[in-house]
């Protein structure tokens, strides 16, 4: 039973490039979760996904955008990168209806901006 | 807003010393869950325990234990005779429906040998 996965695992990006991780959801989930985390500091909520809409967003701007597919699987969109989107961005799935609701998370995409 | 509080950013202990990681939350909600998650050295969080707001029974899985105490609004979570592998971070969350967790700043924990 595969977990929950993302690619890439690493990335440098420069600052006002647009970048884009994506994430597969534990098989049997529906629901997507994306979270930012700085280093030093816990996981912010960015959004999620169900049916392949954004249900919920945390204080984001819209340089942060998503997107979830018909098999479920979610890509983050980040715009006009700033030096302060270097973080390790963590995808979390899980199961609408049952929670709440444990995630499960995946092992994170590292983003540095120069 | 929900709020969570861990104030101790790094603790140190020697192997089979017992450890306490505090957590304090804020939520005007009255149904609400935590959560406690282990982040090891590679990244990925791992959960270990979710408590609804109405379950306040403690908890005790092997070395693990959580108090819940909804009167000072905090859930602890107790290590006993620790080990080298629990070094990593300890986060404590809260969450008031599907998804949408609001997470500490973390605890780093280190056992030495």
């Amino acid at each position: 039973d595969a977990g929950v996965t993302q690619s890439p695992t690493h990335l440098i990006k420069t600052r006002g490039q647009q970048v884009t991780l994506r994430c597969s959801p534990k098989s049997g989930h529906d629901t997507v979760s994306w979270y930012q985390q700085a280093l030093g500091q816990g996981p912010q909520f960015i959004f999620q996904y169900y049916e392949e809409e954004e249900r919920q967003r945390g204080n984001f701007p819209d340089r942060f955008s998503g997107h979830q597919f018909p098999n479920y699987s979610s890509e983050l969109n980040v715009n006009a990168l700033l030096l302060g989107d270097s973080a390790l961005y963590l995808c979390a799935s899980s199961l609408s209806g049952h929670g709440p609701y444990e995630q499960y998370f995946g092992p994170g995409t590292r983003l540095t901006v120069t | 807003a929900q709020k969570v509080t861990q104030a101790q950013t790094e603790i140190s202990v020697v192997e089979k010393e017992d450890v306490t990681l505090d957590c304090v939350y804020e939520t005007r909600d009255t149904t609400y869950y935590l959560f406690w998650y282990k982040q090891p050295p590679s990244g990925e969080l791992v959960f270990l325990i979710r408590r609804n707001s109405f379950d306040e029974q403690n908890e005790i899985s092997g070395r693990y234990s959580w108090n819940f105490q909804k009167s000072t609004s905090s859930f602890n979570f107790t290590i006993t005779a620790s080990q080298v592998v629990d070094s990593a971070v300890y986060f404590c969350a809260l969450s008031l429906n599907a998804g949408k967790s609001t997470f500490g700043d973390g605890t780093t924990l280190t056992v030495k040998p």
